[in-house]
């Protein structure tokens, strides 16, 4: 079975620039997080989505930060503008409920912002 | 605030021994518990996890303790195999399903 799909694995651009991040969860999940892992804060939750629709977005750091998720296969997180300090690494994952069923995540995308 | 916590960032093991990580969180609300593995360049991969309900559960070599009381888990891994040297997470959750991750701790598994 596919597991969760992101990309780009890695994504180097310049301060200013718009990043999109893209999320395809696995089929037949009903849950879509959002993390970001850094050094100083370690893996946080960003945003999450039931069935398509956002339902909790408090960890998402600032205006700069949206998520959508058009449809049951993907999502996307992207940042506009962005700046040096949102280098980290970007997980996705999906579960088939809330509560006591494990996320499962992807690989991450690597940003990095010069 | 942290509200789970690995207080080692780092563990040293010799192959065949058993591998003892800690975890302690602070919000009485956790009802679900897990385990995580993480090797670089991957994202991580569930493990283990355990019900408030119970103390204990065991899945091949690997063993999760939950005392409640004390909020503290733990993860026995026997015997260690230099496959499982990687960085592992503790997390926890409520009904609401929102995972809190700790900070990690790197096992390292020496021959």
């Amino acid at each position: 079975d596919a597991g969760v799909i992101q990309s780009p694995r890695h994504e180097v651009t310049e301060m200013g620039q718009e990043v999109t991040l893209r999320c395809k969860p696995i089929s037949g999940h009903d849950y879509l997080f959002w993390y970001r892992q850094t050094m100083m804060r370690g893996l946080e939750l960003l945003i999450y989505f039931n069935n398509n629709v956002p339902i909790d977005d408090s960890g998402m750091p600032e205006d700069r930060f949206s998520a959508k998720m058009p449809n049951a296969s993907f999502s996307t997180l992207k940042i506009q503008p962005s700046e040096p300090r949102d280098s980290a690494v970007y997980f996705c994952a999906s579960s088939p409920n809330r509560g006591n069923q494990p996320q499962h995540f992807g690989d991450g995308t690597r940003l990095s912002i010069l | 605030d942290q509200q789970v916590k690995q207080n080692s960032p780092s563990l040293s093991v010799q192959e065949g021994r058993i591998s003892i990580l800690n975890c302690d969180y602070t919000n009485s609300m956790f009802d679900y518990f897990l385990w995580y593995k993480k090797y670089p360049a991957e994202g991580p991969t569930f493990l283990i996890s355990i019900s408030s309900i119970k103390d204990k559960n065991e899945d091949g070599r690997f063993t999760v303790f939950l005392n409640k009381s004390a909020k503290h888990l733990s993860l026995h891994i026997v015997p260690s195999q230099p496959g499982d040297s990687a960085v592992y997470f503790c997390a926890a959750t409520d009904s609401w399903g929102k995972l809190q991750f700790g900070a990690g701790t790197q096992v390292v598994v020496t021959p």
